[in-house]
């Protein structure tokens, strides 16, 4: 298996722009989350699916940010109008649903907000 | 403050020497796991240790765990300056009813000096 896929592993855009960030979960999981890494705030639990279905949002910051899983082998987080502290490396993991197993992480998309 | 914190937050040894990174939590738990992050990469599990166990061994890596101080402790023996690093516990609370989801520490960063 390829592991979890992201795209794109690097992203420099203006503040306003819109921010579209792409995961492939592995085949087989069913589980799916995103998180934000940044100095200050360390790991963050963003949003999390469970069978596509969003479980728990309390982590994303504001409206601008919001997270879809149309299927099981796709999800994207979009972040609308970007702004300069969205700046951080965005992951993406993915487990099998069966109560708190081994998370897999992406490579990560390094997002710069200018 | 925030379920799994690691100590210490920074770890600068020789190569060869042992590491012990410690991590504490809060709630009760299902199990803990022990990931690895280079700098740059995404995080990549080392090791699980569940609540009924109190001590796992995989390779160089020893873990302990003491559910009645709510405490866990990696051991890295015989050091290498490839070991540098991240490293983050993780929780699987007992109370986390949607199966699926761990709190991640702040993690200790690692350096090991050839």
């Amino acid at each position: 298996d390829a592991g979890v896929i992201q795209s794109p592993r690097h992203e420099v855009t203006e503040m306003g722009q819109e921010v579209t960030l792409r995961c492939k979960p592995i085949s087989g999981h069913n589980s799916l989350f995103w998180y934000r890494q940044t100095m200050m705030r360390g790991l963050e639990l963003l949003i999390y699916f469970n069978n596509n279905v969003p479980i728990d949002d309390s982590g994303m910051p504001e409206d601008r940010f919001s997270a879809k899983m149309p299927n099981a082998s796709f999800s994207t987080l979009k972040i609308q109008p970007s702004e300069p502290r969205d700046s951080a490396v965005y992951f993406c993991a993915s487990t099998v649903l069966a109560g708190g197993g081994t998370q897999y992480f992406g490579p990560g998309t390094r997002l710069l907000v200018l | 403050s925030q379920q799994g914190e690691e100590d210490p937050q920074a770890l600068s040894i020789q190569e060869g020497e042992n590491a012990t990174m410690n991590c504490s939590y809060k709630t009760s738990i299902n199990n803990l796991q022990w990931y690895r992050q280079n700098s740059g990469r995404g995080l990549v599990h080392l090791i699980l240790i569940r609540s009924n166990e109190r001590e796992k061994h995989s390779g160089r890596l020893r873990v302990t765990l003491d559910t009645s101080k709510k405490s866990s402790s990696l051991l890295i023996t015989a050091s290498r300056a490839a070991d540098t690093a991240s490293y983050f516990c993780a929780t699987d609370a007992i109370e986390e009813t949607s199966g699926s989801r761990l709190t991640f520490g702040e993690g200790t960063q690692l350096t090991v000096n050839p």
